[in-house]
């Protein structure tokens, strides 16, 4: 089965710095994702991306956050000068289109901000 | 109007029983319901959804009921079994929209061998 793939696994970094997330979402999908997880809570919805511009953000997706698809293959999440609140699983995933609208994770970036 | 309730928060049941976890929701948008689980370290996994024009959807072990006059729906996981033991979250999502999802707390579920 096609895969949504995240890298890196694992991100440490000190607050203040920026940190960059890539995804490669499926091939064919149209519709793509950020989500975050905080351990132990629920999964959260940041900001959809669609025809290469968001087409939504939560209220957690502040300026200091941004999105990308520079070519046609990676997705990426931009945290511009980290908190320590943002210590959180982070999830891409990806939608095929208005037929069929499965939503893929990835196995996530686990970030920690010191 | 966006929440998806979800309970309970946690579960224990013996191996071969039949774990119920519920999921209630507002917005009358909602018309795709899928269920996700979750194993520690890993991405959520779609497991089994469902559109508001059935009330039952039966895949292997596990299946969804959905109420739609009380725009309530629940998993049910039939024979369970230890490999079960994971979190499940309920989601809820809108064809209109931007297929943004909209989870559930979480149910944690222990399957005791």
């Amino acid at each position: 089965e096609p895969e949504v793939t995240q890298t890196p696994s694992h991100q440490v970094t000190q607050m203040g710095q920026e940190v960059i997330l890539r995804c490669v979402p499926i091939s064919n999908h149209l519709y793509f994702y950020w989500y975050r997880q905080i351990l132990g809570q629920k999964v959260e919805f940041l900001v959809s991306f669609y025809n290469n511009e968001i087409s939504e953000k939560s209220e957690i997706f502040d300026d200091q956050f941004s999105v990308e698809r520079p070519d046609g293959s990676n997705f990426t999440l931009k945290i511009r000068s980290t908190k320590l609140e943002d210590s959180a699983m982070y999830f891409c995933a990806s939608v095929q289109d208005k037929l069929n609208e499965k939503l893929f994770f990835g196995s996530g970036t686990q970030l920690s901000v010191l | 109007q966006q929440q998806v309730k979800q309970s309970p928060q946690s579960l224990i049941v013996q191996k071969g029983g039949i774990p119920i976890i519920n999921c209630a929701y507002e917005n009358t948008a909602f018309d795709y319901f899928p269920w996700y689980q979750q194993f520690p370290g890993k991405g959520p996994a779609l497991l089994i959804a469902i559109r508001p024009d059935v009330s039952e959807k039966k895949e292997g072990r596990f299946t969804i009921s959905f109420n739609k006059s009380a725009k309530q729906f629940s998993l049910h996981i039939m024979d369970s079994q230890p490999g079960d033991s994971a979190t499940y979250f309920c989601a809820a999502t809108a064809a209109s929209g931007t297929y943004k999802y909209i989870f559930g707390t979480g149910t944690r579920l222990k399957v005791l061998a």
